[in-house]
């Protein structure tokens, strides 16, 4: 089976742009995570879709979204970017949202803010 | 309080020697997860092993294995025989239960593990 992919690998955008991820999860699986990982704030849980509804936020400003599709690939929007949202952004593919199950983490999208 | 404790920021092992990584957490609910990511430098984050809550022995994959005390609320991730390919960072990370909240993994804030010659 594939793993989980993420697009792209990176980017570079400027202060007040907007950014769009995008995340295939693993072939069957229906939840797709997003996390943000900082040095100053580790890992950070944005947010949890699962056959395309939103399951499940953390708590980030409104200007972080998501969405689902029916083939269960997501994608993330940052809208009005800030210098404070440079991060390593990571897609995690579930193939249900229950305590026990395992999340399998893409290669990430590494997103830098100048 | 911090939901996952991992106090060792750094350690180092020697090739070939065995190493434990510490990792405590703290819940309330009777039903979690518990989960051991590596990470090496290029920033993938690489699933090796998983405890359930209910479960009564301790996990092992190869050449990991998670000591889980359940009544400590520690569950620490052992490497045998470690390899120069296992340096890289360990995340300990968890999942409740509770609805609303079982989708998420809460992580610790990791320990940099440097395999030495």
């Amino acid at each position: 089976k594939a793993g989980v992919t993420q697009t792209p690998r990176y980017l570079i955008k400027t202060r007040g742009q907007q950014v769009t991820l995008s995340c295939s999860p693993i072939s069957g699986h229906r939840s797709v995570s997003w996390y943000q990982q900082t040095p100053g704030q580790g890992l950070q849980f944005l947010f949890e879709y699962f056959s395309e509804t939103q399951r499940n936020k953390g708590n980030f400003p409104g200007r972080f979204s998501g969405r689902q599709f029916s083939n269960s690939r997501s994608e993330m929007n940052v809208s009005t970017l800030e210098l404070g949202d440079s991060a390593l952004y990571l897609c995690a593919s579930s193939a249900g949202s229950q305590w026990s199950n395992e999340q399998f983490f893409g290669p990430g999208t590494r997103l830098t803010v100048l | 309080a911090q939901k996952i404790t991992q106090t060792q920021p750094g350690m180092f092992v020697q090739e070939k020697e065995a190493v434990t990584l510490d990792c405590t957490y703290d819940t309330s609910d009777p039903s979690y997860g518990l989960f051991w990511y590596k990470q090496p430098s290029s920033g993938e984050m690489i699933f090796l092993i998983y405890q359930g809550s209910y479960d009564q022995q301790n996990a092992t994959e190869g050449r990991y294995s998670l000591n889980f005390q359940k009544a400590r609320k520690s569950a620490n991730l052992v490497i045998s025989a470690s390899q120069l390919g296992d340096s890289a960072m360990y995340f300990c990370a968890m999942r409740e239960g509770r609805d609303g909240t079982a989708s998420k993994l809460t992580f610790g804030t990791g320990t940099r593990l440097q395999v030495t010659l």
